[in-house]
């Protein structure tokens, strides 16, 4: 079992709807959690950081934890075609970053 | 805030030669750096990490011979890729941290390619 799993994609939404990305992980231990999205051929940029059970929302992007079913997941509202690119869902363990081996993400107008 | 630069952004070198990244945190004090790879494709994979004045911990099959990690200062951390071969090609990201938090913060990656 991976420590981070990511559903590979692609996920294809349209203009507009809303995208839901998913991730698990493996050590109930873990407190510290990560959306990173990377645009092709570039490196990845940090979107959300969430800590605590429940929702955290920022702007269109809403992070959703659930640490009792070892769960982290990332809402886009209002898709729009600039957000197509691939989302990092990474755990911190012991001070390092464990990253998914990302879903990627294609919004259609 | 919390941008970190690295330089070059590719590079192109032959086989047998040795290669320097540089990574900076410009407007932080980052007490710890971590160095990745990504192949096409992958996901990013850690090298090793490094805090300032201490060697750097390698990741299990890291070679820490070949890739040589300097942590100098505060704002600095290098990577050195030594007689580099055409395995070795990839793009190399470093990240920044500061100590009382746990977010990581990318620089724009090197494009390494060995000939």
């Amino acid at each position: 079992q991976k420590e981070v799993e990511q559903n590979s994609g692609p996920l294809s939404v349209p203009e507009g709807a809303i995208a839901s990305l998913n991730c698990t992980y493996s050590d109930r231990g873990s407190q510290s959690f990560f959306w990173y999205r990377q645009y092709s051929g570039k490196s990845p940029e940090l979107i959300m950081s969430i800590y605590s059970n429940g929702d955290k929302e920022d702007g269109r992007f809403t992070a959703q934890l659930n640490k009792a079913s070892q769960y982290v997941s990332l809402l886009i509202r209002d898709s729009q075609p600039s957000d197509s690119a691939t989302y990092l869902c990474a755990v911190n363990q012991g001070g390092k970053l464990i990253f998914g081996q990302g879903t990627e993400l294609s919004v259609k107008p | 805030g919390a941008v970190v630069s690295q330089h070059p952004s590719w590079v192109i070198c032959k086989s047998g030669t040795s290669v320097k990244i540089e990574c900076r945190s410009l407007d932080f004090q980052a007490t710890t750096m971590f160095w990745y790879r990504q192949f096409p494709k992958q996901s990013l994979m850690l090298m090793a990490t490094s805090n300032e004045g201490s060697k750097a911990t390698y990741e299990q099959g890291v070679e820490k011979d070949k890739f040589l990690i300097n942590h100098a200062s505060l704002t600095l951390s290098t990577l050195t890729v030594t007689s580099a071969h055409p395995e070795d090609s990839s793009f190399y990201i470093c990240s920044a941290r500061t100590g009382s938090e746990y977010e990581q913060y990318f620089g724009p990656g090197t494009r390494l390619t060995v000939t």
